[in-house]
């Protein structure tokens, strides 16, 4: 089965906490993706990876932190500094922007 | 900077109908523009791309234009069933790797 796998799929963080949200992929994209969703708003880019060991922010990168390596994978940490943390983070795998698949999402909500 | 509009942010029209769902984007200088369908807690599955130098592309009951003169790109549904409610969101790329996203448009389908 191909595709984007994304872990877990509902995560709840404390006060204080650092979280960490799993993306895998087998599709052999170099490019890999971390979107921020809130209601009522378009997506936002939290953090990009062109390939591995390599990596770049996004529009709303403060607060987060990301790895890239090995191909398959590119998690997100939701750090502390991170204020507002509760949404629905999407990750997404592709060649470039005309072709971006993406995984079922996690939703975080800070308690 | 490019900004993407989605008008109106919700619409619910009974089984059946033809509609028209609306982007608007303030930059005219887009190489594509792309439709995506997001299903309630779920991820992203991409529509259709439709490059610049197109004026239409189609997709079983799907049809999208776009016209760069003015701005605005359409996805046209025909037939509406019950199984197209979902939320429609459009995005056009301002580089290689990013894009910019519309809010969508949440559309419901009356049996």
């Amino acid at each position: 089965d191909g595709g984007i796998t994304q872990s877990p799929k509902y995560l709840f963080r404390k006060e204080g906490q650092n979280v960490t949200l799993s993306c895998e992929q087998n599709l052999n994209h170099d490019a890999m993706y971390w979107y921020r969703q809130d209601p009522g708003q378009g997506l936002r880019l939290i953090y990009y990876s062109q390939i591995v060991n390599d990596f770049q922010k996004g529009d709303i990168a403060e607060g987060y932190s990301v790895s890239r390596e090995k191909k398959e994978s590119f998690p997100l940490t939701v750090t502390s500094a991170q204020k507002n943390p509760t949404a629905f983070y999407l990750c997404a795998a592709g060649a470039n922007t005309d072709t971006q698949y993406f995984g079922p999402g996690t939703r975080l909500t800070v308690l | 900077k490019q900004e993407v509009t989605q008008i109106p942010a919700a619409l619910s029209v009974p089984e059946g109908e033809n509609l028209v769902l609306n982007c608007s984007f303030t930059d005219s200088a887009i190489y594509n523009l792309q439709w995506f369908r997001q299903d309630p807690g779920k991820g992203l599955t991409s529509l259709l791309l439709i490059q610049s130098s197109q004026r239409e592309q189609t997709s079983g009951r799907l049809n999208a234009s776009l016209d760069k003169s003015s701005g605005r790109s359409t996805l046209y549904i025909a037939a509406s069933q019950p199984g197209d409610s979902a939320t429609y969101l459009c995005a056009v790329p301002y580089s290689n790797y990013q894009l910019i996203w519309g809010a969508g448009t949440k559309l419901i389908i009356k049996p």
